[in-house]
């Protein structure tokens, strides 16, 4: 069974800071995929890493696959209230795959 | 369209009913995922279609019963269900390569009373 662990489970920062967000494995992963999901909505696709050593930026959030493609990461610049949210990652095998996810990362933005 | 339409939003429902939930696609996908959520725990994966044919069935209670009339379409039937299935009821569709990423609905929140 293919486990991927995140962490931390919990964050509260101020509006401003940076933070950094990780989702560690001992399996190799064809793909990771990074969600944030909001109370009582579904999960929204933020980015799909595929090549190890891969680092995808979208606007303030800057992602990255590991090299052997066992673990990623998620860092925000300059927090904003906006960013509050569930941040799942998830591990993708080939062909028609589940996803494992992770089980998550509570992000609090505080003005 | 890049979206995954789910209805209905939020159901309350007695154990001894009979409900179905509805999730429609127009992406082209040819894989539909049903996952179930419970609060502040990561989506659990329940039932895969690819290509309209249940692949992967993950030990679900028969209360449960899947349906994916066309490539578009993925039905959720309910009955006799018990209060600790209440949760948030996911689903997502992705292309036909696991690597590509899955695209979630809005959920619906079911209740059983």
């Amino acid at each position: 069974t293919q486990l991927l662990e995140q962490s931390p489970q919990f964050l509260s920062i101020q509006e401003g800071e940076n933070l950094t967000v990780y989702c560690n494995s001992s399996s190799v992963f064809s793909s990771l995929q990074w969600y944030r999901q909001e109370p009582g909505e579904g999960p929204v696709l933020l980015v799909t890493v595929v090549t190890g050593g891969e680092v995808k930026k979208l606007k303030r959030l800057t992602f990255q696959f590991g090299d052997a493609r066992k673990d990623s990461s998620l860092h925000i610049t300059a927090a904003q209230p906006g960013d509050t949210g569930l941040y799942l990652c998830a591990g993708g095998g080939s062909g028609y795959s589940t996803l494992t996810f992770g089980k998550g990362t509570m992000l609090l933005v505080s003005p | 369209d890049t979206e995954v339409t789910q209805t209905p939003k939020h159901l309350v429902m007695g154990m001894t009913n009979k409900k179905s939930l509805k999730c429609e696609q127009h992406m082209g996908h040819r894989a539909m995922y049903w996952y179930k959520q419970k609060a502040k725990k990561p989506p659990e994966l329940m039932f895969v279609y690819s290509y309209e044919k249940l692949s992967i069935n993950e030990s679900v209670p028969s209360r449960f019963s899947p349906e994916c009339p066309n490539s578009s379409l993925l039905n959720l039937h309910l009955h006799a269900l018990q209060p600790e299935d209440s949760a948030l009821y996911l689903c997502a569709s992705s292309p036909g390569q696991g690597a590509k990423g899955a695209f979630f609905g809005q959920g619906t929140r079911l209740t059983v009373v």
